[in-house]
């Protein structure tokens, strides 16, 4: 197993720019999402999905989209970057099930964003 | 609301003492709770988790965390530190039926000879 993937591993842009940033897994996880990590601020989540055709907002989820059209699948769009948005992104899964709902998640490498 | 405290930026060990990185916690329902290490330039790992029973959970590279639930922390220990263990470490909180952990702002270990 692969686990999780993301893609690319860096990526500078300028503002006003737009691009996409892939994450897979092949866990079968129904659960997936997205984080950004920043210095003094932990892992903050951005958007999160359940399960392929549903998605819902997390803590900053003001410009990113995200889509969920299969269970492996959960790209991360930026709408217009900015520099606010220089980071770094973390795709994760997990598995949905009794007792808790959530269960530990499954990290990607992560990509490093910079917006110039 | 659920968030993580973790008070300390930074925890400084001699090799072969033992380690305490602490973790506090808020929630309105039963809390889940995890421990996640990431060493420089990856992605976080799992290292334990309490969903419920024994208040000590024992986990991945001879880690271990005491649930206190009157105290609201879950504070990480290891009886006797390696250099090797230094690396950023992280602990997070969900309520049953959430769909959003939340994670504390990370301590930073670092174990010297």
């Amino acid at each position: 197993n692969a686990g999780v993937t993301q893609t690319p591993k860096f990526q500078v842009l300028k503002t006003g720019q737009s691009m996409t940033l892939q994450c897979a897994q092949d866990m079968n996880h129904e659960y997936m999402s997205w984080y950004r990590q920043d210095p003094g601020m932990g892992l903050r989540l951005i958007h999160y999905s359940v399960g392929a055709g549903i998605t819902d907002q997390g803590e900053v989820p003001n410009g990113y989209n995200v889509s969920r059209s299969t269970t492996e699948d959960f790209p991360l769009r930026l709408l217009s970057a900015a520099p606010s948005q220089t980071s770094v992104y973390f795709c994760a899964s997990s598995h949905v099930g009794p007792p808790t709902g959530l269960d530990e998640q499954y990290f990607g490498p992560g990509t490093r964003l910079t917006v110039t | 609301a659920q968030s993580v405290a973790q008070p300390e930026d930074q925890v400084n060990v001699a090799e072969g003492n033992p380690l305490t990185v602490k973790c506090t916690y808020s929630v309105s329902g039963n809390p889940y709770l995890f421990w996640y290490v990431q060493y420089p330039n990856r992605g976080l790992q799992f290292l334990l988790k309490y969903i419920t029973g024994d208040n000590l959970v024992k986990g991945s590279y001879g880690f271990e965390a005491e649930f206190n639930k009157s105290q609201t922390s879950f504070h990480l220990k290891k009886p006797s530190a390696l250099v090797s263990d230094s690396a950023l470490y992280f602990c997070a909180v969900f309520t049953g039926g959430g769909n959003k952990l939340t994670f504390g702002t990370g301590t930073q270990l670092k174990v010297e000879l």
